[in-house]
């Protein structure tokens, strides 16, 4: 098991460029989410799937989209970037419901956007 | 809404205690804990569920007063490995995302 996995793990961008960010998980889990982590601000949900076919805003979703491709995959994409968004970008997946059910992280994405 | 942390951070001896707190405005369903080393990803510590179920590891326990809508951090006996970057993720109802506190940085020394 990989668990779940993100591309790519470094990434530079120059202001107005648009990227895509990539998050797979292989645990069958039916939630995911993407979070961004900055200095001092721990970690702010960005947008989130409760299941394939649902997405839902977070704290912090201007600037951003995403897509639920299917079960297993969940992106991120910035349309136009700009330097506030620069940030280490963490996805993770939960088996979702009721009960115990702890939330796993990918390894992140370290973006600086000039 | 962001739970609040605190406190911010925490030095310690190797053995000695320490307790970092979360509170919310809301009511919460559940609370989990989370370390992260720096560079790192976070990762899975304990679940509180309300109603006092609890899930997690050995050497760490929590508490979680629903009444105050607060749970507490218990590390006891730190060592070394303790050392890192502690959240609260909050979540009101069963099945939602889980929104994270600022954190607490905890060093310990030897």
């Amino acid at each position: 098991n990989a668990g779940v996995t993100q591309t790519p793990k470094f990434q530079v961008l120059k202001t107005g460029q648009s990227m895509t960010l990539q998050c797979a998980q292989d645990m069958n889990h039916n939630s995911m989410y993407w979070y961004r982590q900055d200095p001092g601000m721990g970690l702010r949900l960005i947008y989130y799937s409760a299941s394939e076919g649902t997405t839902d805003k977070g704290e912090v979703p201007n600037g951003y989209n995403v897509s639920r491709l299917n079960k297993r995959e969940f992106s991120l994409r910035l349309e136009s970037a700009a330097p506030s968004q620069t940030s280490v970008y963490f996805c993770a997946s939960r088996r979702g419901g009721s009960g115990h059910n702890e939330q796993f992280f990918g390894p992140g994405t370290r973006l600086t956007v000039l | 809404q962001q739970p609040v942390q605190s406190p911010q951070a925490v030095i310690l001896r190797e053995g000695e205690d320490a307790v970092i707190n979360c509170s919310s405005s809301k009511a919460l369903y559940s609370v989990h804990w989370y370390r992260q080393k720096h560079g790192e990803a976070p990762v899975f510590l304990m679940i509180l569920l309300k109603g006092g179920e609890q899930k997690g590891h050995e050497k760490i326990s929590a508490s979680f007063n629903e009444k105050k809508q607060q749970s507490s951090l218990y590390l006891t006996a730190s060592q070394l490995s303790y050392s890192g970057t502690y959240f609260c993720g909050t979540e009101i109802q069963a099945g939602t995302a889980l929104i994270f506190g600022k954190g607490t940085t905890l060093s310990v020394s030897s």
